[in-house]
């Protein structure tokens, strides 16, 4: 059975400051997603990552995949506050689309 | 852009009714997926649909839950008898193919007293 892990489960941040969501998975995958959540909202694609060693940057989050660890990092650069939100990691558990979600990270970015 | 609608946004209903949640996918879209999400709680996988049938579902989908594309737009969830458990936010996604990213609507919180 695929599990997905995130730590931290809760993150408050002052704003500017960098930190990183972390994302395991247990078994093999070919893609990892990356999404957020407000409150009250639907889920918003940020990134999907295919390949061992995929890097992708958007502003100020950037997030990376390592298939033979099972860990993907969402690293966030000089939070502001509209980057509060739900971070979520999803990983396939086959060719489709049966995503199996993290437990999610709520970040809070206080001025 | 493009976007999946789900309808209502919220709906209230009493323990053993039976509810419809309706969802209208991405027009040139051919998988669709329903998840849930109990308050709190991580995203849960329901069904997914190709094809006019389903292609795989969770544990979670048992014979309460059942699916249909009734015409050539909407794509329909329906709980044949609602438990308190059922309460939780309903998305609707749907994706171009079978491993293509998936894009959701804004979600029916569904409500059992």
């Amino acid at each position: 059975e695929l599990k997905v892990e995130q730590n931290p489960l809760f993150l408050s941040m002052q704003e500017g400051k960098n930190y990183t969501i972390y994302c395991n998975y247990s078994t093999t995958s070919d893609r990892l997603y990356w999404y957020r959540q407000d409150p009250g909202k639907s889920l918003e694609s940020l990134f999907v990552l295919l390949s061992n060693g995929a890097v992708k940057q958007e502003g100020r989050l950037m997030a990376s995949l390592d298939t033979k660890a099972r860990l993907s990092t969402l690293h966030i650069t000089a939070a502001v506050h509209d980057l509060s939100a739900t971070y979520f990691c999803a990983v396939n558990n086959n060719a489709g689309n049966m995503l199996t979600f993290g437990g999610g990270t709520r970040l809070m970015v206080k001025p | 852009e493009p976007e999946v609608t789900q309808t209502p946004s919220h709906q209230v209903t009493q323990m053993g009714q039976e509810v419809i949640l309706r969802c209208v996918p991405i027009s040139n879209h051919l998988y669709f997926y329903w998840y849930r999400q109990i308050l709190g709680q991580k995203v849960e996988f329901l069904v997914s649909f190709y094809n006019n049938e389903i292609s795989e579902k969770s544990e979670i989908f048992d014979d309460q839950f059942s699916v249909e594309r009734p015409d050539g737009s909407n794509f329909t969830l329906k709980i044949r008898s609602t438990k308190l458990e059922d309460s939780a936010m309903y998305f609707c996604a749907s994706s171009v193919t079978h491993n293509s990213p998936l894009h959701f609507g804004n979600g029916t919180r569904l409500t059992v007293t």
